[in-house]
């Protein structure tokens, strides 16, 4: 799986948009672009997945650049309840294989989102 | 919501014990992941299984841990004799056999080795 980079911290002001970005230059074509979230004490959470569309849910938006080499997840309101640490990971979205979807995760950003 | 559910969330044992750790993945999700935390290391993987049978255990010590899924609905870590190192977060975590589906986290066991 490709190698991510990720700023160590953030800081953000409760209601205005968090832009959180990442480096994956070495991404191959069959890799996706997956976020997660670890809110202190809890597990990770998952938060959103692309590929090389731009991709949107309820929790935040996935921007991939054309050539696919950095992203940004961007929460477009921030609550003080999205402080957490955010991990971008890259890997081959396949059913199977020989991976079955594991997950290797970095640092991560520590995202402070402060009143 | 669905939820993987793990038990206990925390655990305080001497070394030289018997640790057990559970897990019930989210019914349906065929793919189940054992991770650590630690500050030092940050997440690892320990080991996994797919529909039941272990796929990958080399994140795991041999000699002390071992990984089972006695059924589709349980799924278990052990670790005999514990030891100090051995305190850390553990997380399980399952998903669907769905391309691209992604890996839904319990909240963990936290375990203390003294």
């Amino acid at each position: 799986d490709a190698k991510t980079t990720q700023p160590p911290s953030m800081d953000c002001a409760e209601g205005r948009a968090a832009n959180l970005p990442c480096n994956h230059s070495t991404i191959s074509g069959n890799e996706y672009v997956y976020w997660y979230r670890q809110i202190h004490s809890q597990g990770p959470q998952y938060i959103i997945h692309g590929l090389k569309n731009n991709e949107t849910n309820e929790m935040a938006s996935l921007i991939i650049t054309e050539d696919r080499k950095s992203s940004t997840l961007i929460l477009p309101h921030a609550t003080l309840r999205d402080t957490a640490v955010y991990y971008c990971i890259v890997r081959v979205a396949s059913a199977g294989g020989t991976s079955y979807g594991k997950l290797t995760f970095g640092q991560g950003t520590i995202l402070t989102v402060h009143p | 919501d669905a939820r993987v559910t793990q038990t206990p969330r925390h655990k305080v044992t001497e070394m030289g014990q018997e640790v057990t750790m559970r897990c019930q993945p989210i019914l349906g999700h065929n793919t189940v992941f054992w991770y650590r935390q630690t500050m030092m290391q940050g997440l690892e993987l320990l080991a996994y299984f797919r529909n039941r049978a272990p796929l990958d255990d080399s994140g795991m010590p041999k000699d002390r841990f071992s990984a089972e899924m006695p059924d589709a609905t349980l799924a278990t870590l052990k670790i005999q004799p514990s030891e100090p190192r051995d305190s850390a977060v553990y997380f399980c975590a399952s998903r669907s056999g769905g391309v691209g589906s992604p890996l839904h986290f319990g909240n963990g066991t936290r375990l203390t080795v003294t």
